[in-house]
């Protein structure tokens, strides 16, 4: 059974950093294409993230880009999302998802005000 | 970045009835359509990629069918468990998008 446990959500204050981690299991995590997906309280679902399995390729939403970076270490089979400079537009639950959305995990709530 | 237009934004439906669901693209997205469905408090659920094709365990009266910029998710007899937000999301172009979603409620 695929399982995808985010963490790392929390209250951070604006301007400030929070790394975001994704465990995968119940999968070849290393052959899967991944992305991250946020949904602010009561509104819809925006993609934020994209990174191949093999690192080599990595895509960003214009409203994350060049605050926030994906990464992954297949070794352990976990996904992160580093994200700087928060905003209070940024606050959402965040999900991370394999490749083709199929599987998503339970989301992670990410809180930015002061 | 691709635009993504649903309608209606909500359908008040019985169950029973049939669901027509819309989306339309700001420019074409060949068949890279994918449909989600999502309820109250948890993650989206996969329905349709590919603009018609059926996701894993996906029941049949969800269809998808489109291309280019129109496409429509129909749900044949709604059940009540189907009384839920639907997103489109494209997958053609990169950023990837979402449509702001269709919610169906009952009647």
């Amino acid at each position: 059974e695929v399982r995808l446990v985010e963490s790392g959500g929390g209250l951070v204050q604006p301007g400030g950093s929070l790394r975001l981690s994704c465990t995968a299991s119940g999968f070849t995590f290393v052959n899967f294409n991944m992305n991250w997906v946020r949904q602010a309280p009561g509104k819809g679902l925006e993609w934020v993230s994209f990174i191949s399995s093999g690192i080599t390729t990595t895509h960003y939403a214009d409203s994350v880009k060049g605050r926030f970076r994906i990464s992954r270490d297949n070794a352990k089979k976990a996904l992160y999302l580093q994200m700087s400079s928060l905003r209070a537009d940024d606050t959402a639950v965040y999900y991370c998802a394999t490749e083709g959305f199929d599987d998503w995990g339970q989301g992670t709530l990410v809180t930015v005000s002061s | 970045e691709i635009v993504l237009t649903q309608s209606p934004a909500t359908l008040s439906l019985s169950p029973g009835e049939r669901a027509t669901l819309s989306c339309r693209a700001s420019q074409s997205v060949s068949f890279y359509l994918a449909w989600y469905q999502q309820k109250l408090g948890q993650a989206p659920r996969l329905l349709i990629y590919d603009a018609s094709k059926r996701a894993t365990a996906i029941p049949a009266r969800f269809s998808g069918s489109g291309s280019g910029t129109d496409f429509t998710l129909t749900v044949s007899s709604l059940e009540p468990e189907d009384f839920a937000v639907y997103y489109c999301q494209q997958r053609y172009h990169w950023p990837l998008t979402f449509g702001g979603g269709t919610r169906v409620q009952i009647k």
